[in-house]
């Protein structure tokens, strides 16, 4: 069946460290990928998507690239900021669903 | 853009009583919505896909006519908790799907006393 897989948390980084959360998924077909964000108490936001193989989505300093080869989507920033302290998600689109990760909490501290 | 807002944000109720939680798409037409449940530090779950002008479709485990949806029009999608008891407390969060992506309405808060 399709499923989602990502890196557990929680996650703790020094500003200006770098990030990276992994994602590794299952699915038939042709997928599509996405990250989205959930600041505390609110609904999540799209960060970032591609829609075909070695489409590299990007968005206020974040990057994932979509590796069919490896089944891969992991999201990746240069240097944190306390304000990206949140819950990532890494989800697939497979057309008729949608499928979530588990979702990795990222705490950044001064 | 591609807004979709939810109301209320939070709502308190006595156990009993009905909660009706509204999710519109505001700058999209969107045939089908999605409702998600989620409890503290989990992923979302997804409860069930309403599709305008049709019955929704309901995940494996999810009372039917304990949350009844409703979407009667390409920019609203209504979820009634019926009936509500302490353990229906939780963040509902609703969906709308424009193209082939799922955008999100920030949430309703549920707290049944």
């Amino acid at each position: 069946g399709n499923s989602v897989t990502q890196m557990e948390g929680p996650v703790t980084l020094s500003e200006e460290a770098f990030l990276t959360i992994n994602c590794t998924y299952t699915a038939t077909g042709y997928p599509s990928p996405f990250w989205y964000v959930q600041y505390p108490g609110e609904g999540l936001q799209l960060l970032l998507k591609a829609t075909k193989a070695d489409d590299k989505g990007s968005n206020k300093g974040f990057e994932a690239t979509y590796r069919k080869e490896t089944t891969s989507f992991h999201l990746e920033k240069g240097s944190v900021q306390v304000s990206d302290s949140a819950v990532y998600f890494c989800a697939l689109n497979t057309g008729n669903q949608f499928y979530f990760g588990t979702g990795t909490s990222l705490t950044v501290i001064p | 853009g591609a807004v979709v807002s939810q109301h209320p944000s939070w709502v308190i109720c006595k156990s009993g009583t009905s909660v009706k939680i509204e999710c519109r798409s505001l700058d999209f037409q969107a045939t089908t919505m999605f409702w998600y449940r989620q409890f503290p530090k989990q992923s979302l779950m997804l409860m069930a896909t309403s599709n305008e002008g049709s019955k929704a479709t309901y995940e494996q485990g999810v009372e039917k006519d304990k949350f009844l949806i409703n979407h009667a029009s390409l920019t609203l999608s209504t979820l009634t908790v019926t009936s509500a008891h302490p353990e229906d407390s939780s963040f509902y969060i609703c969906s709308a799907r424009k193209v082939e992506t799922q955008y999100f309405g920030p949430g309703t808060r549920l707290l049944v006393l």
